[in-house]
């Protein structure tokens, strides 16, 4: 099973700024098999990336993915306060044994 | 649009049964994979299973298996979980997702979720 490890656990910032947000791999993701979702309080996870890079539909290009292997991250650049949410990522490299980071709440202030 | 709606939480005792559903809309059901994760409260994001999309090959999770059956019905455009000899840890919102290919992979969209309680 690959573990996946996000830090930091919480992150505060102001609108304007950029957040980074990485996830890091237990082994080696294949074919760079990695999601990020959004999910605000009392709303069901939203995906933002998949493939470590690829924007998913209606998404803005605020978000961007990038890493392989074992390293990615997640970017959001000009914080807006409706980023305010839990970020998740997950690896589908071994499928169907899908497994998820622990997330990463973000906090815009 | 594509929506999936899950339904069939409930307050159930520890030790007993539940069947969840999941009725999908808006793409064709039967070419692609669905997934039932779930989410205990306060915490994480924790995959349960997956189905491919004719329903011939079954996947969970290690914590899930003999316990849980997860099935489909692709002439009711419907996704089911049948959870057994349930446990005060399996109390979680429980969301259905269609995958994010025919294959499954990544899970997109989600639903709102449905919530289980197990307690006496």
């Amino acid at each position: 099973e690959i573990v996946l490890t996000q830090s930091p656990g919480t992150l505060s910032l102001s609108p304007g700024e950029r957040a980074t947000l990485s996830c890091r791999a237990s082994q080696s993701v294949s074919f760079n098999y990695l999601a990020w979702y959004q999910q605000k309080p009392g709303q069901a996870p939203r995906l933002l990336i998949y493939d470590a890079s690829s924007r998913a539909t209606g998404i803005p290009d605020r978000f961007s993915g990038s890493g392989s292997g074992t390293d990615f991250a997640l970017t959001i650049s000009r914080l807006e306060p409706e980023d305010s949410a839990v970020y998740y990522c997950q690896q589908y490299g071994i499928s169907p044994m899908y497994s998820f980071g622990q997330g990463t709440k973000l906090e815009i202030k | 649009e594509v929506q999936v709606l899950e339904s069939g939480g409930d307050l159930v005792q520890p030790g007993g049964s539940l069947r969840l559903s999941c009725a999908a809309s808006g793409f064709t059901f039967s070419t692609y994979a669905m997934s039932w994760v779930r989410q205990a409260p306060g915490k994480g994001l924790e995959w349960v299973s997956s189905i491919s999309g004719s329903g011939g090959s079954t996947y969970y999770a290690d914590s899930m298996k003999g316990r849980f059956t997860v099935s489909r019905d692709n002439s009711r455009n419907t996704l089911y979980l049948h959870m057994n000899a349930l446990r005060a840890d399996d109390t979680a919102q429980y969301y259905c997702a269609k995958g994010g290919r025919a294959t499954g992979r990544f899970f997109d969209p989600w639903g709102q979720g449905t919530l289980v309680t197990v307690s006496s």
